[in-house]
């Protein structure tokens, strides 16, 4: 089973936004509008924050917000948090009805 | 409010055995389909192992096929993943999670995850 693409690290600084892509194929990410993201916080389990490739479930903030073009998707956080200091992974369906999680993306709050 | 609490984990020698279990409650566990999935130390998620709502399809990742088995008793509203043949490279956080979708076949990704239990693998 492929993983997907994702960045190693993001940063920015409180305020700003800032984007997170996550690169898959034709088998996965483009294929299908199942592409969800999950927010880590060391020593904790992974919290759901879009689903869908788009929606957020309810008690996530609108400042997540999320994308999809062709074979990436993207995780866009606006007005960025101190508390949005996390690693980050983006899953997707694929066609032979696994699940590809990306390698995670480390965002850094300057 | 949906929780699962999984059990099972500790430290094991290569080549034994070890059973996870993961009890639900706050949904219809008969309803959604559940799945493992792992976290070695300092690294991503890998998915491990799905079944269907009521048990009768499972489908596994690569690196554990023909040693892990995936099975749920829907009556206890519990999942369980025995591990056989455990090797160093097994080792991770072993998280239970519900998925998102309500339906036997319903493997898009999960909400809710459990706490984790960590499984070590080593002599």
């Amino acid at each position: 089973q492929s993983a997907l693409t994702q960045p190693a690290s993001v940063s920015g600084s409180p305020g700003q936004s800032i984007t997170i892509s996550c690169t898959g194929t034709s088998s996965d990410v483009g294929g299908y509008n199942y592409v969800s993201w999950y927010q880590q916080h060391p020593g904790k389990a992974p919290k759901l924050m879009i689903y869908d490739v788009s929606d957020r479930p309810s008690g996530v903030s609108n400042r997540f917000s999320g994308s999809k073009s062709g074979n990436t998707a993207s995780l866009t956080i606006s007005g960025l948090q101190a508390e949005d200091e996390a690693d980050y992974y983006c899953s997707s369906y694929t066609t032979s009805s696994t699940l590809a999680f990306g390698g995670g993306t480390k965002v850094t709050v300057l | 409010e949906v929780q699962l609490l999984e059990s099972g984990g500790g430290l094991v020698q290569p080549g034994g055995s070890l059973r996870l279990a993961c009890e639900a409650s706050g949904f219809t566990f008969n309803s959604y389909a559940v799945r493992w999935v792992r976290q070695a130390p300092g690294k991503g998620l890998e998915w491990v192992s799905v079944t269907s709502a009521s048990g009768g399809s499972t489908y596994y990742a690569d690196s554990v096929k023909g040693r892990f088995t995936i099975s749920r008793d829907n009556s206890k509203n519990t999942l369980y993943l025995q591990m056989n043949s455990l090797r160093a490279e097994d080792t991770a956080v072993y998280y239970c999670a519900k998925e998102r979708r309500l339906g036997e076949f319903s493997f898009v990704g999960p909400d809710y995850w459990g706490q984790g239990t960590l499984v070590t693998v080593s002599s």
